[in-house]
């Protein structure tokens, strides 16, 4: 079946512009995340989404940084006034319902968002 | 918070050789341990995982040790090949429960044939 999908795959924009980074999870997958990959740095959390259950906020890194789940699947990351430091690769995963696989815990990532900010 | 620390940073070997990635974690309610591959230019994909109630976990040529003691858990490949050459990243949960994971910082694998 369909994976995770993300657009655009490629983001170029001056300091100081907003962007949008979309996610559209797998169908059925109740869990969504998002990351920021650095180079040559790890994974870094940034925000959680389960359900109808409140976010989970406490890795964005300020509040520049906002996302929302509408409907329970697709997924926006916005950041406001974009710096220079905010340029990464932003990867989303999701994960279906603890126990409804072997394995339950797997993350599903997409290929990810390359933002450069100029 | 939880932080999870990853050596080597990078690791080269032979085409057969064995290679070890060590990671330790600080939080010692953690309890969910995943390892995740990433091909140059891929998304992350999991590759084993281990839970904080066995000590070992075997698939084929890939094993994960946990230590909860000294809250250190490692990534084992065997006869490794070509195609293992990635950077892998291992992580931990945190309090809140399995989803919510915090990575090490990665280890490029180079396999030579």
């Amino acid at each position: 079946g369909a994976g995770v999908s993300q657009s655009p795959s490629n983001k170029v924009t001056e300091k100081g512009k907003d962007v949008e980074l979309r996610c559209d999870p797998i169908s059925g997958h109740t869990a969504l995340y998002w990351y920021r990959q650095s180079l040559g740095q790890g994974l870094e959390f940034l925000i959680y989404f389960q359900g109808n259950s409140a976010p989970d906020k406490s890795g964005l890194p300020s509040d520049r940084f906002s996302a929302e789940r509408t409907g329970g699947s697709v997924s926006t990351l916005t950041i406001q006034r974009t710096q220079q430091e905010d340029s990464a690769v932003y990867l989303c995963a999701s994960s279906p319902p603890s126990g409804m696989s072997e394995r339950g815990y797997e993350q599903y990532f997409g290929p990810g968002t390359r933002l450069t900010v100029t | 918070g939880e932080n999870v620390e990853q050596h080597p940073s990078t690791l080269s070997v032979q085409e057969g050789d064995s290679a070890v990635i060590k990671c330790t974690y600080s939080d010692s309610a953690s309890n969910y341990f995943p390892w995740y591959k990433q091909e140059l230019g891929k998304r992350p994909q999991l590759i084993i995982d281990i839970r904080s109630n066995v000590g070992e976990k075997k698939d084929q040529r890939i094993a994960v040790t946990l230590n909860k003691t000294a809250k250190h858990f490692s990534l084992h490949i065997t006869e490794t090949q070509p195609e293992d050459s990635a950077v892998y990243f291992c992580a931990a949960s945190s309090r809140t429960g399995f989803q919510k994971l915090v990575f090490g910082t990665g280890t490029r694998l180079l396999v030579s044939p």
